[in-house]
């Protein structure tokens, strides 16, 4: 069975600090791994994929995600984070069946003034 | 080009009431999924939909049921709600074929049942 573990419950970082979010996951073949950021009261929007070809991805808002076959990891970052940042993230596999994606549990970003 | 639309945004319910939940996509997807989230516990699948008039259960599905009559709408019902209920209920899209299409969500309907 597929799963997605995201270690980070919170995380806080200065702005204009660089930023990585950690996402695991387990899958039995060759994954699809989504970033989709919430912000409060909001639903959720994708920041980038990766399916296949360069392991290194861009996203909207200046994000980029690698995807490390080895370490079956897919870590979210940023080299300048900006105070409109501050959301809560969601690593996410694929796919299921029906094009199911399964979510990790989340990282809330806090950004400090 | 609305995306996904959900009815109502929010809502209270009373123990062993019922309600719908309705999503609605304007991009011609045929599939479609309700999930529910809880803190600490992320997205959780409750049923889905691979086109119009079928349904199949997802991770979390007891207490529930769906229909998809018209391709641009999934319901979700609760018949007797129940405090377990208490969430936040997304409602997503994405198109056929590929499974490498995005999944679009709605804004999502809170609902709290005392």
């Amino acid at each position: 069975a597929q799963s997605v573990t995201q270690p980070d419950i919170h995380i806080t970082v200065s702005e204009g600090a660089s930023l990585e979010l950690r996402c695991n996951y387990s899958y039995g073949a060759t994954p699809y791994l989504f970033w989709y950021v919430q912000s409060p009261g909001q639903g959720l929007q994708l920041l980038l994929k990766y399916f296949s070809g360069d392991t290194l991805v861009q996203g909207i808002k200046g994000f980029e995600a690698e995807f490390k076959r080895s370490q079956s990891s897919f870590n979210l970052r940023k080299p300048s984070v900006h105070w409109s940042d501050a959301a809560e993230y969601f690593c996410a596999v694929g796919p299921g069946g029906g094009n199911k994606l399964t979510f990790g549990t989340g990282t809330q970003l806090k950004v400090e003034l | 080009n609305a995306g996904v639309t959900q009815t109502p945004k929010f809502r209270v319910l009373k123990t062993g009431q019922s309600m719908t939940l309705l999503c609605a996509q304007d991009m011609n997807h045929e599939y479609m999924y309700w999930y529910r989230q809880d803190p600490g516990m992320g997205l959780r699948l409750i049923h889905y939909s691979v086109g119009e008039g079928t349904t199949a259960k997802g991770e979390v599905p007891d207490g529930y049921n769906v229909s998809r009559l018209k391709k641009q709408n999934f319901l979700l019902g609760l018949e007797s709600a129940a405090p377990s209920q208490t969430s936040v209920y997304f409602c997503a899209s994405s198109s056929q074929g590929t499974a490498q299409e995005t999944q679009y969500f709605g804004p999502g309907t809170r609902l709290l049942v005392l």
